[in-house]
């Protein structure tokens, strides 16, 4: 009865790789995220999805590509993968834009 | 200037002992404001939320909100070894669909 579910937990790759993180959430949320929290523990916005339209996407490379299939489902997709890429990445996902999050166990990335 | 700023700490308190976490933000807008707690390794967790000027109680846990000051605060009561953690701050404009986090203040409870 997991509420917001990623795989896989831990994802070791090498540069120049493509890898993909999943993410569903069964709490009937409209509001999917992805975050970054990097070494230094610092949690970033990524992007948003509501009801699967595109509402947030900062300033990330374009390797990075989110596809939300359907309201429960927000997966990210990383092209060509780099040494700083390596982080924790977490999902969230929120009744509406503006409500609390609940987020994801997380995806340690490593990079070699 | 950091939109979210917290003090990294780390921030130690003796068992049963009160600990308070404090937090500032830069935007005036901001309306919806968030503590979660981070164990090491694990996923944030959302312990409280505050959206109006005061204080807010939950068991040993208060936030407490002065917008005109820009501060939000943490207060754990009768705090834990279980209570060591880092937490983090993050704030909401209304008009923004972004959760912007502060850099988190680790949290040490002495048994």
């Amino acid at each position: 009865d997991t509420a917001v579910s990623q795989t896989p937990k831990y994802l070791v790759t090498q540069m120049g790789n493509d890898k993909s993180i999943k993410c569903e959430q069964n709490l009937g949320h409209d509001t999917m995220y992805w975050y970054k929290q990097d070494s230094k523990k610092f949690l970033k916005i990524m992007f948003s999805y509501n009801n699967k339209e595109l509402i947030i996407n900062e300033t990330v490379p374009n390797r990075f590509s989110p596809k939300s299939p359907d309201k429960a489902h927000l997966n990210l997709h990383i092209n060509s993968l780099e040494l700083g890429d390596s982080a924790v990445y977490f999902c969230a996902s929120a009744r509406e834009s503006y409500n609390e999050q609940f987020f994801g166990p997380g995806t340690r990335l490593t990079v070699l | 200037q950091k939109e979210v700023e917290q003090n990294s700490g780390p921030l130690s308190v003796p068992e049963g002992a009160i600990a308070s976490l404090n937090c500032t933000y830069s935007d005036r807008g901001s309306q919806s404001f968030f503590w979660y707690r981070q164990y090491s390794g694990k996923s944030p967790e959302l312990i409280m939320s505050i959206y109006s000027n005061g204080d807010k109680e939950d068991g040993r846990f208060t936030a407490q909100l002065n917008k005109a000051s820009q501060y939000v605060s943490l207060l754990i009561r009768d705090s834990q070894p279980s209570d060591s953690a880092t937490y983090l701050c993050a704030v909401k404009m209304d008009s923004s669909y972004k959760l912007i986090f502060g850099s988190g203040t680790r949290l040490l409870v002495r048994p």
